[in-house]
C-alpha cells in the first residue's frame, strides 16, 4: 500500500531564510510525488510534480523539491521564504497511472517576518 | 490550467436532511474523479472514486449508503450525503485527472450540520 509522511506538524523559519519542508513516502512501483498548498478555508494549489527525469524539480512560486530515491524523499524547499508562504503543505504520491493521490497528514509553515 | 468547480462552496443544513454536493471539470472531461473529506487542520482522506457511467468505489470504512456518488456525465459527479448529522460535517474536496494524468482539485464544499 502507498504511504507518505510528513514527520513535522509544523515549520518555523524567519523570513528570507531557507526553508525545508520533509516528506518521504512508500509505494510498491515507481512514484507520482507532488506538493500541495493549502490556505485556509481553501482549496488545493499545486506546487510541483514529480514523474521522472530530473531529480530535481522546479515549481511554482520560487519553491523546489529533491527528489531522492534511495532516501524514499521528496523534501520541499525554497531559497528564501516569504511570509505570504505561510500555509498547510501537502505531500501526496500515486504508484498508478489514473489512480487517486494519497496525503501526508500535512505541515503547517509558518514564516516569521 | 485545467479547472474543477464544486458547488455550493459551503452549505448548513439541519440533522437528517440530505446534502448534493456538485464537482464539475470546466474544460476537460474525466471518466475518474475523486473525492475526499477534510478535517480543520488534517489530512486528506480519500472517500471514493467516482467512475463515469459505474458505480463508485469506496474506501474501507466509508458507507457508501450515506455518501451517495452519482458519475452521471464526463464532465460532473455529485456527492450526497444523506440524513447527515453533525459528525458529518467537514471540507468536502473533489479532483479530477485530465487526459494527462494531471489532478486538479476543486475549491471544495464546506459542510456544516446543526
Amino acid at each position: 500500500a502507498q504511504s507518505v509522511a510528513q514527520p513535522e506538524d509544523q515549520v518555523n523559519v524567519a523570513e528570507g531564510n531557507p526553508l525545508t519542508v520533509k516528506c518521504t513516502y512508500s509505494v510498491s512501483g515507481n512514484p507520482y510525488l507532488f506538493w500541495y498548498v493549502q490556505y485556509p478555508n481553501r482549496g488545493l494549489q499545486f506546487l510541483l510534480k514529480y514523474i521522472t527525469g530530473d531529480n530535481l524539480v522546479k515549481g511554482s512560486y520560487g519553491f523546489e523539491a529533491e527528489f531522492n530515491k534511495s532516501q524514499t524523499s521528496f523534501h520541499l524547499k525554497k531559497p528564501s521564504a516569504l511570509v505570504s508562504d505561510s500555509a498547510l503543505y501537502f505531500c501526496a504520491v500515486r504508484d498508478m497511472v489514473g489512480t487517486a493521490l494519497i496525503f501526508g497528514k500535512g505541515t503547517t509553515l509558518s514564516v516569521s517576518s | 490550467g485545467a479547472v474543477v468547480s464544486q458547488h455550493p462552496s459551503w452549505v448548513i443544513c439541519k440533522s437528517g436532511t440530505s446534502v448534493k454536493i456538485e464537482c464539475r471539470s470546466l474544460d476537460f472531461q474525466a471518466t475518474t474523479m475523486f473525492w475526499y473529506r477534510q478535517f480543520p487542520k488534517q489530512s486528506l482522506m480519500l472517500m471514493a472514486t467516482s467512475n463515469e457511467g459505474s458505480k463508485a468505489t469506496y474506501e474501507q470504512g466509508v458507507e457508501k449508503d450515506k455518501f451517495l456518488i452519482n458519475h452521471a456525465s464526463l464532465t460532473l459527479s455529485t456527492l450526497t450525503v444523506t440524513s447527515a448529522h453533525p459528525e458529518d460535517s467537514s471540507f468536502y474536496i473533489c479532483s479530477a485527472p485530465n487526459r494527462d494524468q494531471e489532478q486538479f482539485f476543486g475549491p471544495g464544499t464546506r459542510l456544516t450540520v446543526l
